[in-house]
């Protein structure tokens, strides 16, 4: 079965420090792999995504994630959080013979403190 | 940037109600999907439609739920008889290649 963990329900860091959100995916084949953040009432904000290629990819506000093969992680990093980093961060998959369908992570709420 | 855009952001309806929620897809996009994600859980797959018809659905996606395409703008999700159970947050997505997918701002379902 296909499944994505984020292991840790929340992260908290002092604004200026680095930050990792944590994602582990269980997936047949080589998926696609992505990260989204929830702002308080709003919609999924695409992140960044890793399709094939350097391990490292960058997104946006700063984001970057990590793609290991052997570890079937894609962890989400920030060399420096920011207050207005703090969210609900989702990490999710789309196998790539179907990509109609998304399996998202439960979510970490990342809690940046001034 | 083109936007998918969802309405009402919230909706109350009592229990046993048919409820319509709204999508208004990009507009150059093929591809129209709906999630769920009841609050504290997970965002999880309810169904796809392309060229008019479901073209996948998860098990969550009963008889009480369906989808159409009304007039070639609009996207819609219709529970027939609401349970509170499917007090949820709803997003639609939609999709132009394999890798465009946007998602809305969601509407946020209450049934009491």
């Amino acid at each position: 079965a296909q499944s994505v963990a984020q292991p840790e329900d929340q992260v908290n860091v002092a604004e200026g420090n680095p930050l990792t959100v944590k994602c582990t995916y269980s997936v047949s084949g080589n998926p696609y792999l992505f990260w989204y953040v929830q702002y308080p009432n709003r919609g999924l904000q695409f992140l960044l995504k890793y399709i094939t290629g350097d391990n490292l990819v960058k997104g946006s506000y700063g984001f970057e994630a990590e793609f290991n093969k052997s570890q079937t992680s894609f962890h989400l990093k920030k060399p420096s959080a920011l207050v207005s980093d703090s969210a609900l961060y989702f990490c999710a998959v789309r196998p790539h013979e179907n990509f109609n369908k998304f399996y998202f992570g439960s979510g970490t709420k990342l809690n940046v403190k001034p | 940037e083109p936007e998918v855009t969802q309405t009402p952001s919230h909706q109350v309806t009592q229990m046993g109600q048919e409820v319509i929620l709204r999508c208004v897809p990009i507009s150059n996009h093929l591809y129209f999907y709906w999630y769920r994600q009841i609050l504290g859980q997970k965002v999880e797959f309810l169904v796809s439609f392309y060229n008019n018809e479901i073209s996948e659905k998860s098990e969550i996606f009963d008889d009480q739920f369906s989808v159409e395409r009304p007039d070639g703008s609009n996207f819609t999700l219709k529970i027939r008889s609401t349970k509170l159970e499917d007090s949820a947050m709803y997003f639609c997505a939609s999709r132009d290649s394999r890798y465009g997918y946007t998602f809305g701002s969601g509407t946020r379902l209450t049934v009491v």
